[in-house]
């Protein structure tokens, strides 16, 4: 089975912390992916990588950056943590092999409160 | 206008009953469709693909219309354990990203 796990279920942070997410998936997938979800607007794209290293922007990116040194593992980074990124966050990977017709296999989520 | 749109819900529900959901999505370039479950508190887990003849799994059914862009899925016989939120999610264009509607929450009651 896919797993993907996320270093922390619950985080606390202070306006002005920088925060650092941490995701590892142990499916050797290519493709990694940092979501956010808030009440009524769904998961939200904040950044993808395609490959060590590759990253590209998606629907939100402003005020986060990711990294990503090795294939297994994928990091969110809010360099200076605001209330507005109060939310759940979740991480997805999924294999470019056709087969799989793109399903994306989440982590359990890091539920972050900025105060 | 939203990329991929869905009923919010909720749609409360006796055990027994059978229950259709809708979605319809704006981006016709799309190739992947799937239908995701997602449990209080919990992450979104695949619950099926969507394929252009339809497909079914067990009590659930599954339907796309290309030409009108719009997605169904059709839970018979619901069960408590059905509760939760469906998530329409259609792939953008012909790279890796999906697209996540809102949700539709259901309620199965006893």
């Amino acid at each position: 089975d896919v797993k993907v796990t996320q270093s922390s279920r619950y985080l606390v942070k202070r306006t002005g912390e920088k925060v650092f997410l941490e995701c590892v998936q142990d499916m050797d997938h290519e493709n990694m992916f940092w979501y956010r979800q808030d009440p009524g607007l769904g998961l939200r794209l904040i950044y993808f990588s395609y490959d060590v290293k590759m990253k590209e922007k998606g629907d939100i990116p402003e005020g986060y950056s990711v990294s990503r040194e090795k294939k297994e593992r994928f990091s969110l980074i809010l360099e200076s943590a605001s209330t507005n990124q109060t939310s759940m966050y979740l991480c997805a990977s999924s294999t470019t092999l056709a087969v799989s017709y793109n399903e994306q296999f989440f982590g359990p989520g890091t539920r972050l409160t900025v105060l | 206008r939203k990329e991929v749109e869905q009923d919010p819900g909720p749609f409360n529900v006796p055990e027994g009953a059978t229950v259709a959901f809708n979605c319809t999505y704006s981006n016709s370039a799309s190739q992947s469709f799937f239908w995701y479950r997602q449990d209080c508190r919990k992450e979104p887990k695949l619950l099926m693909s969507v394929y252009s003849s339809g497909n079914e799994d067990g009590r659930f059914t599954a339907q796309l219309n290309r030409a009108s862009q719009y997605i169904s899925l059709l839970i018979r016989d619901s069960k408590l354990s059905d509760s939760a939120t469906y998530l329409c999610v259609v792939g953008k264009d012909s790279s890796y990203k999906l697209i996540f509607g809102s949700g539709t929450r259901l309620l199965v009651r006893p």
